[in-house]
């Protein structure tokens, strides 16, 4: 079946600086990837939409400039969490749409801590 | 995206005992999607349900998709601790938004 590949899966930081999140399909292709963020004992909250070779599509309230999205190919897409500070600490996962199922398929998440 | 409201938030149980969670929306879905999360990991598809007064079941959990195409639950029978995580409910064509979610923790 379809799999997403994340890593890191956990990663610390100092305040300032920038962190690289990435996301790979490793048995489809995903023109098309998600990125949500979900803070403890909450919901998953969409950030943004992922398009493979074109810009993404940020969700309300979300800041391009600090989260910045890639996706270059169709089987990677990446998540920069710019100038990091922490409140920016949370739980990042990726996800494509798994065609065969209907439903999407979800990367393993990165935890982020901010000191 | 449309909202989905899920209830309870919480819910706790004796191994054993049943549990549903429930899902509305105040516009009509195109789908509904239910995924599990179990503590530290990532959101599980478990199903999708498409049609009006769709029903499945997969083993003890059975998945029904209201007449209206505005509500959804999921029941399990008779938990076991394994069935321990958050249960999310998911809708949207173009991008998929979640419901709050509700926590099942298990008494054994």
């Amino acid at each position: 079946g379809a799999v997403v590949s994340q890593h890191p899966s956990r990663v610390i930081c100092k305040s300032g600086t920038s962190v690289k999140i990435e996301c790979r399909s490793l048995d489809f292709q995903a023109t098309t990837m998600f990125w949500y963020r979900q803070f403890p004992k909450q919901s998953l909250m969409l950030m943004a939409t992922s398009n493979e070779g074109s810009k993404a599509t940020y969700e309300q309230g979300v800041e391009k400039d600090k989260f910045l999205i890639n996706h270059a190919s169709l089987t990677l897409s990446t998540l920069t969490v710019t100038s990091a500070h922490p409140e920016d600490s949370s739980f990042y996962i990726c996800s494509a749409a798994n065609s065969g199922t209907g439903g999407y398929t979800f990367g393993s998440g990165t935890r982020l801590t901010v000191v | 995206g449309q909202q989905v409201m899920q209830i309870p938030q919480y819910q706790h149980v004796q191994e054993g005992e049943d549990f549903t969670t429930y899902c509305n929306s105040s516009t009509t879905l195109s789908n509904i999607q239910w995924y599990k999360q179990r503590p530290g990991g990532h959101p599980v598809f478990l199903i999708q349900l498409v049609k009006s007064g769709e029903v499945k079941k997969q083993k003890r959990l059975t998945f029904q998709f209201g007449e209206a195409k505005k509500n959804s639950s999921l029941h399990i029978t008779a938990t076991q601790t394994t069935d321990v995580g958050t249960y999310f409910c998911a809708q949207g064509a173009q991008k998929l938004v979640f419901g709050q979610g509700t926590r099942l923790t298990i008494n054994p």
